[in-house]
């Protein structure tokens, strides 16, 4: 059964601050991990990662994957108010039928303060 | 940008009750999913749709449940005899083949059973 942990399940931050995420995971056949920022209510796509080393950036945010230890961190630095989420990370395998069905972590919940 | 459009944002029924949850996803995409949230969990697949017809299903997907694609735009999932338990955030989501920004989702269905 694929699964993803995410860690820490919550974090409290001042503007400003540089934050790190972590997901490991484990997956019969990966073909991609997923991060996505769930404010009120649709996730919505950040980063998608197939590749080890490679390090992908929008903006403030940054996100790298190892293939071989099974993980996945997403920076955030100079964090500002507005980040202030559920940032969930999703692994999607590679499966025969193609329907590519993704399994979620619980999220890590980032609050920024003033 | 094109969106996952979702109907009703709220939807109250009674237990036992049937409710039909709407989803227009983009316009060329191919695959087509439901996934459901319960307050405070993880985001969990439902079903996966492609080609007309279901391609993948979780456990929690049994005889409840079912999916339709009606015409060529709507893709709606229909839940029989509603239990408090199904109450959640239904999430409908779409991808286009090999996308490289993963899923896009709808703004969810929240469905509180009664």
């Amino acid at each position: 059964e694929d699964k993803v942990v995410q860690s820490p399940l919550s974090l409290v931050v001042h503007e400003g601050d540089t934050v790190t995420l972590n997901c490991s995971y484990e997956v019969t056949n990966f073909r991609s991990l997923l991060w996505y920022k769930q404010e009120k209510k649709a996730p919505t796509f950040l980063f998608m990662l197939t590749s080890s080393g490679i390090e992908k950036k929008s903006g403030r945010l940054s996100s790298i994957l190892d293939k071989k230890e099974l993980f996945s961190i997403l920076n955030i630095t100079a964090t500002q108010t507005g980040d202030s989420a559920i940032y969930l990370c999703a692994v999607e395998p590679e499966d025969g039928a193609g329907s590519y069905q993704l399994t979620f972590g619980k999220g890590t919940k980032l609050s920024v303060i003033p | 940008e094109p969106e996952v459009t979702q109907t009703p944002s709220h939807q109250v029924t009674q237990m036992g009750q049937e409710v039909i949850l709407r989803c227009v996803p983009i316009s060329n995409h191919l695959y087509f999913y439901w996934y459901r949230q319960i307050l405070g969990q993880k985001v969990e697949f439902l079903v996966s749709f492609y080609n007309n017809e279901i391609s993948e299903k979780s456990e929690i997907f049994d005889d409840q449940f079912s999916v339709e694609r009606p015409d060529g735009s709507n893709f709606t999932l229909k839940i029989r005899s509603t239990k408090l338990e199904d109450s959640a955030m239904y999430f409908c989501a779409s991808r286009d083949r090999g996308s490289h920004y993963g899923y896009t989702f709808g703004s969810g269905t929240r469905l509180t059973v009664v």
